[in-house]
C-alpha cells in the first residue's frame, strides 16, 4: 500500500522568504502526485499534480513541484512567499496501475506567513 | 453549478445514536471517497467506491459504514460503534484516479 511523508509539522516564514515544502511517497510503481492547499475556512484545492512527463510542475499562485524519482519525492516550492499563502498544505499520491487504489495524503503541513 | 455538495456543514450527535452525512456530486464521477480530517493527522481514507454498487474499506472504516446505490450519492454513516466520531469529514470525487475535488466538508460533534 502507498503511503505518504511530509517532513514539516509547522513552518513560519516572513513575506518574501523562499519556500520548500518535503513530500516522500512510498510505492515502487508508477505514481500520480498531487499538491494540495487548505486555505483558512476553504475547502482542499488542487495547486498542482504530475502524471507523468516533465518532472518540474508548476501550478497555480507561483507554486511549483519537482518529481525526483530516485528519491521518491516529490518537493513543493515557491521563490517568494506572501502572507495570504498561509494555509495548510498536503500532499497526496494514487497508484493509476493499480484497480482499486484510492488517494493517500500526507499529514500536512501548516505554513504560516508573517507581513 | 457543477460540484460536490455536502450536507449538513454541522451536525451534533448524542452518544449512541447513528448518522448519515449526505455527499452529492453532479461532475459525473466514477469515483468517490470519504475522509476524516483531524488536526495533526491530515486525511485519512474511510471508504472509497470506484464503481456504483461497489465500495472497499479505507484505512480507518470501522464504525463507519457507506452504501453507493447511485453515481451521485455516497452517503456515509457514523455507527454508534464509532469511539471517536467527533472530526470534520470531507467527501471527494474523481475520474478514476486523477484528481480529487471536494466538498465543504461537514463538522460532526458528540455531545
Amino acid at each position: 500500500a502507498q503511503s505518504v511523508s511530509q517532513h514539516n509539522h509547522h513552518v513560519i516564514l516572513s513575506e518574501a522568504a523562499s519556500l520548500e515544502l518535503g513530500c516522500n511517497y512510498s510505492y515502487g510503481g508508477t505514481v500520480n502526485l498531487f499538491w494540495y492547499v487548505q486555505y483558512p475556512g476553504q475547502h482542499l484545492q488542487l495547486l498542482l499534480k504530475y502524471f507523468s512527463g516533465d518532472p518540474l510542475v508548476k501550478g497555480i499562485k507561483g507554486f511549483e513541484a519537482e518529481f525526483i524519482k530516485s528519491k521518491f519525492s516529490f518537493n513543493l516550492r515557491k521563490p517568494s512567499v506572501q502572507w495570504s499563502d498561509t494555509a495548510e498544505y498536503f500532499c497526496a499520491v494514487n497508484a493509476p496501475g493499480q484497480a482499486g487504489t484510492a488517494l493517500i495524503f500526507g499529514k500536512g503541513t501548516t505554513l504560516s506567513v508573517s507581513s | 453549478d457543477g460540484g460536490i455538495t455536502q450536507s449538513p456543514k454541522y451536525l451534533f450527535r448524542k452518544e449512541g445514536q447513528n448518522v448519515t452525512l449526505s455527499c452529492e456530486q453532479n461532475l459525473n464521477h466514477d469515483a468517490m471517497y470519504w475522509y476524516r480530517q483531524d488536526p495533526g493527522q491530515g486525511l485519512r481514507l474511510i471508504y472509497y467506491s470506484q464503481i456504483v454498487n461497489d465500495f472497499q474499506k479505507g484505512d480507518i472504516a470501522e464504525g463507519y459504514s457507506v452504501s453507493r446505490e447511485k453515481k451521485e450519492s455516497f452517503p456515509l454513516t457514523v455507527t454508534s460503534a464509532q469511539k471517536n466520531p467527533t472530526a470534520f469529514y470531507l467527501c471527494a470525487s474523481s475520474i478514476r484516479q486523477t484528481e480529487a475535488f471536494f466538498g465543504q466538508g461537514t463538522r460532526l460533534t458528540v455531545v
